[in-house]
C-alpha cells in the first residue's frame, strides 16, 4: 500500500536559516503530493501541493518538487522565521483510494 | 467563510460515556472524513464518506460510528469511550473524489477519556 516516510524531528533552526525536510513516498500509479502545516492549537492547512512528477509546488516562500525518480517531495525554504514554527506533515493522495497517507509530522522550532 | 467547524473543541470523557463529534462544512464538498492524530503517528483515517447516505471505514474504525444524513454534516460517535480513544480528532472534507485533490481540516476535538 501508499506509504510516507517523513524526516525525524524535532527541528530546531535559528532565524534566517536554511530549511530542508526530507520525505519520500511509496505508491502505485501517479499520486499527488502535499505538505501540511499545524501551528500549535490549530488545524492542518494545505501549506503546498503538486500533481505530477516534476511539478514544483510552492508557498509563503516553501517549496517543494515531485521527484518521481527518486520517490521524493522535499520540503525548503531559503530564510526560515520565527513564525515558521509549527509541525509539517508530508502527505500523498492517490485516485482510487479515498484516504491522505500521511508521515508522521516534523516538529519545527525556530529561534530568534 | 467558514469552512470545516468542528465541536466540541475539547472534552473529558469518563470510560464507557458515549459522544458525538460534530462536524460540519460549507463549500458543498462531497467527500468528508474523521482522522486521529496521536503522537508519532501521524494521522489515521477512522471513517470517511463520498456522499450524503455513503460511508466507509478507514484504517482504525473499531470503536467509531458515522453517518451522513446531509452534505454539509457529517458526525462521528464514540459508542464506548475507553482510553486507548484519548486523541486529537480532525475533520476534514474535499471536493470531488479520488485522492487528487487536497483536503480541507477543521481545528481539531482534543478528546481525553479517564
Amino acid at each position: 500500500g501508499d506509504s510516507v516516510t517523513q524526516m525525524e524531528g524535532p527541528v530546531t533552526l535559528s532565524e534566517e536559516a536554511f530549511l530542508t525536510i526530507n520525505c519520500t513516498y511509496t505508491a502505485t500509479g501517479y499520486p499527488s503530493l502535499f505538505w501540511y502545516v499545524q501551528y500549535p492549537g490549530e488545524g492542518l492547512q494545505l501549506l503546498l501541493k503538486a500533481t505530477k512528477a516534476d511539478d514544483k509546488g510552492s508557498n509563503k516562500g516553501f517549496e517543494a518538487t515531485y521527484r518521481k525518480e527518486t520517490t521524493s517531495f522535499h520540503l525548503e525554504k531559503g530564510s526560515v522565521q520565527v513564525s515558521d514554527s509549527a509541525v509539517y506533515f508530508c502527505a500523498l493522495g492517490n485516485f482510487g483510494n479515498e484516504k491522505l497517507t500521511f508521515g508522521t509530522g516534523t516538529r519545527l522550532t525556530i529561534i530568534p | 467563510n467558514a469552512g470545516v467547524t468542528q465541536t466540541p473543541k475539547f472534552q473529558v470523557l469518563k470510560t464507557g460515556q458515549s459522544m458525538t463529534l460534530q462536524c460540519a462544512q460549507d463549500m458543498n464538498h462531497e467527500y468528508m472524513s474523521w482522522y486521529r492524530q496521536d503522537p508519532g503517528m501521524g494521522l489515521r483515517l477512522i471513517h470517511y464518506s463520498v456522499g450524503a447516505g455513503i460511508t466507509d471505514q478507514g484504517e482504525v474504525p473499531n470503536g467509531y460510528n458515522v453517518s451522513r444524513s446531509t452534505t454539509e454534516d457529517f458526525p462521528l460517535r464514540l459508542l464506548s469511550a475507553a482510553p486507548s480513544q484519548t486523541s486529537v480528532y480532525f475533520c476534514a472534507s474535499r471536493k470531488g473524489t479520488g485522492g487528487g485533490q487536497p483536503q480541507h481540516f477543521g481545528d481539531g476535538t482534543r478528546l481525553s477519556i479517564l
